[in-house]
C-alpha cells in the first residue's frame, strides 16, 4: 500500500524550530518528485517546498525562503522539512505530497496523486 | 503563476450538473499536456487528486468527474453530482515549483 506517515508538529514558540518527517513505503521513493504542502486554519493549500526526485533541485515559496529547509533521504525513504526562525503566521496543517516521477527513462506528470495525513504546528507565545 | 477560480461558492442539487472553472496568469502546456490538476477536500481530511494533467482522471475517481481545457481555461465537470461531492475544490498549476493553487469552490447541497 502506498503511504505517507508525517509525524513531527507541535507547538512552538515564535523564533522557535521544527523538523517533520514524512516516512513513505509502497513505492519506489527515488523515482517520485516530493513537495511541503501547508494549510493554514481557514485558507487554501500552499506549496512551500518541492525537492526533485534526484535531491538537485529545491524550489521554496517566498514566504520560507532562508528559513525552511527540505531534504530527503532515499535509503531511509524519508522526507523532511527543517523549520528554524518560525512565525506566527507559520501556523498550519503541514502535508507531505507526493508528485510527478522519473523512472530514469521518462517523466511521468501524475499531479500530487498521494498525500499524507497532515501534522499540526502551531507557533504561540 | 497566479491561479484564480469562478464561483467561490456553489451551493448544487443532488443528481444535478455541475461546473467550476479555473483559470492560469499563462500558459500550463508542456510535454503535449497540460501540467495542471483538480484537488477535493473533503472535511477534515487531505486534499486529494480528482483530474491531473488537464484531464485525465486520478485513479479510483468516479467517471462523473471531467476535466477539460481550452488555453489558459480550465473546467471541472461533474454529470451529476452526489451528496459525497461536498467540500472544497482547488485546482493548482504543476508546471512552476512552487506550485500554486486556485482559492478554492466550496461546494454544499442546497
Amino acid at each position: 500500500e502506498v503511504q505517507l506517515v508525517v509525524s513531527g508538529g507541535g507547538l512552538v514558540q515564535p523564533g522557535g524550530s521544527l523538523r517533520l518527517s514524512c516516512a513513505v513505503s509502497g513505492f519506489t521513493f527515488n523515482f517520485y518528485e516530493m513537495n511541503w504542502v501547508r494549510q493554514a486554519p481557514g485558507s487554501g493549500p500552499e506549496s512551500v517546498a518541492y525537492i526533485s526526485n534526484s535531491g538537485s533541485v529545491i524550489y521554496y515559496a517566498d514566504s520560507v525562503k532562508g528559513r525552511f529547509t527540505i531534504s530527503r533521504d532515499d535509503a531511509k525513504n524519508s522526507l523532511y522539512l527543517q523549520m528554524n526562525s518560525l512565525r506566527v503566521e507559520d501556523t498550519a496543517v503541514y502535508y507531505c505530497a507526493r508528485k510527478s516521477s522519473y523512472d530514469g527513462r521518462e517523466y511521468h506528470y501524475n499531479g500530487m496523486d498521494v498525500w499524507g495525513q497532515g501534522t499540526t504546528v502551531t507557533v504561540s507565545s | 503563476i497566479v491561479m484564480t477560480q469562478s464561483p467561490l461558492f456553489l451551493p448544487v442539487t443532488p443528481g444535478e450538473p455541475v461546473s467550476i472553472s479555473c483559470k492560469s496568469s499563462q500558459s500550463l502546456l508542456n510535454n503535449n499536456g497540460y501540467y495542471f490538476d483538480w484537488y477535493l477536500q473533503k472535511p477534515g481530511q487531505s486534499p486529494q487528486l480528482l483530474i491531473y494533467f488537464g484531464s485525465r482522471r486520478a485513479s479510483g475517481v468516479p467517471a462523473r468527474f471531467s476535466g477539460s481545457v481550452s488555453g489558459t481555461d480550465f473546467t471541472l465537470k461533474i454529470s451529476r453530482v452526489e451528496a459525497e461531492d461536498v467540500g472544497i475544490y482547488y485546482c493548482m498549476q504543476g508546471l512552476q515549483p512552487p506550485f500554486t493553487f486556485g482559492p478554492g469552490t466550496k461546494v454544499e447541497i442546497k
